[in-house]
């Protein structure tokens, strides 16, 4: 079984509409993230998560919005999708050792927004 | 502004040829930098890593190479095989209880036979 499981694996919605992508980690890392990719510009961290009360806006947190739910998981929002929110999306789990901090990602979802 | 930079987005090199791909960074508090290999249709996957106390990490066919002064890391694959085709992103942080990954733009890798 994977440890980091995103779903949808894919999701094409309108302008407009509320999406919710979830992430589960059966890592037992405190830290969650999310990124999307998009083409030539590599992953942008959205939010990020260092435990369950904590909650910090990434370099691209406009139009978004998370929740952590429990250690294990941690969700992204879409209040009102627009087209340029099309991407890959990626969550991603970390277990700080002291001093690094390796990710480890999940499969990713392909969101379009039409 | 980008801080970490990937100027090759692809790469072609024959099978069992060595594979060299390069990554700039600008901010002179990185001291961790990680390379992570991509397929398509997947996530990133961690492959090797290296602090600023080391100039040199290796693993199997892979090791990274790091030049403090000129602010410049490498990931040498020797030697390369076909299923080592797939985009690699190099990340970088400064070590710390709040360290976040930086990425590069990633470089595309196709190994020929």
């Amino acid at each position: 079984d994977a440890d980091v499981t995103q779903t949808p694996r894919n999701r094409i919605t309108k302008t407009g509409k509320r999406i919710m992508l979830e992430c589960s980690q059966t890592k037992g890392h405190d830290r969650m993230y999310w990124y999307r990719q998009d083409p030539g510009l590599g992953l942008r961290l959205i939010y990020y998560s260092f435990d369950v009360k904590d909650i910090n806006k990434g370099e691209i947190s406009d139009g978004y919005s998370v929740s952590r739910q429990a250690q294990a998981k941690f969700s992204l929002s879409l209040e009102s999708a627009i087209p340029n929110q099309t991407a890959l999306y990626f969550c991603a789990t970390s277990d700080w050792t002291g001093r690094t901090d390796t990710q480890y990602f999940g499969p990713g979802t392909r969101l379009t927004v039409l | 502004d980008q801080q970490v930079k990937q100027n090759s987005p692809s790469l072609s090199v024959q099978e069992g040829r060595i594979s060299i791909l390069n990554c700039d960074y600008t901010n002179s508090m990185f001291d961790y930098f990680l390379w992570y290999k991509k397929y398509p249709a997947e996530g990133p996957t961690f492959l090797i890593s290296i602090s600023s106390i080391k100039d040199k990490n290796e693993d199997g066919r892979f090791t990274v190479f790091l030049n403090k002064s000129a602010k410049h890391l490498s990931l040498h694959i020797v030697p390369s095989q076909p299923g080592d085709s797939a985009v690699y992103f190099c990340a970088a942080s400064t070590t710390g209880t709040a360290s976040k990954l930086t990425f590069g733009t990633g470089t595309r890798l196709q190994v020929t036979l």
